[in-house]
């Protein structure tokens, strides 16, 4: 048990374009969900942590207005890179905690890789 | 300095061999240790979980966490092919906050 899924896997979009990106539990109901980001040959780093129905935390730096998280439901999460630039480019990866184990306990999904032109 | 420091590699070992993949921390107050194991282009897969100081073994997987030398490793025995991977540690503040700081990565190959 604790999939956790990512769709789409892989993005390419335009310059100023919006991206919206999917993370979904799927055998599991996730009390929080966490987004990273992840450049080559470097590690995952925190942007924001959300919790179901709640308004997202983000982490020191990162843009609440051009990143826009969504924690819909218990098995839902949603990114959104509004007005996305090269610079944005990178790979994103969500994660999600389960009841009961706390949130130190995270399990991933699979990453999308945005590549914006 | 990083809160977390780990020597990105790559290491190559010959399939067989113990491997030995190890971090250093500064926060005194990281309570969680984590080891990932992450594919290329995939999402990060848990490994060893381990609260406070001590060892735990998993299968050919050992977790060491030393809190007195701010020190963790992670043990492979009997190396495979298929344990070429980047290893991650990863760590978190007492309170559960969720709050994960990552290693760099180490890249290990194991060859055939």
């Amino acid at each position: 048990g604790a999939v956790v899924s990512q769709h789409p896997s892989w993005v390419i979009c335009k310059s100023g374009t919006s991206v919206k990106i999917e993370c979904r539990s799927l055998d599991f109901q996730a009390t929080t969900m966490f987004w990273y980001r992840q450049f080559p040959k470097q590690s995952l780093m925190l942007m924001a942590t959300s919790n179901e129905g709640s308004k997202a935390t983000y982490e020191q730096g990162v843009e609440k207005d051009k990143f826009l998280i969504n924690h819909a439901s218990l098995t839902l999460s949603t990114l959104t890179v509004t007005s996305a630039h090269p610079e944005d480019s990178s790979f994103y990866i969500c994660s999600a905690s389960r009841a009961g184990e706390g949130r130190g306990t995270q399990y991933f999904g699979p990453g999308t890789r945005l590549t914006v032109l | 300095q990083k809160e977390v420091e780990q020597d990105p590699g790559p290491l190559s070992v010959p399939e067989g061999a113990i491997v030995s993949l190890n971090c250093t921390y500064s926060n005194s107050a990281f309570q969680y240790f984590m080891w990932y194991r992450q594919y290329s282009r995939k999402g990060p897969e848990l490994l060893m979980y381990t609260y406070s100081s001590g060892n735990k073994e998993d299968g050919r997987f050992t977790a060491q966490v030393d809190k007195s030398s701010k020190y963790i490793s992670l043990f492979i025995r009997d190396s495979q092919p298929s344990d070429s991977a980047t290893y991650l540690c990863a760590m978190s503040l007492s309170g559960n906050t969720g709050k994960l700081i990552f290693g760099q990565g180490t890249t290990l190959q194991v060859k055939p």
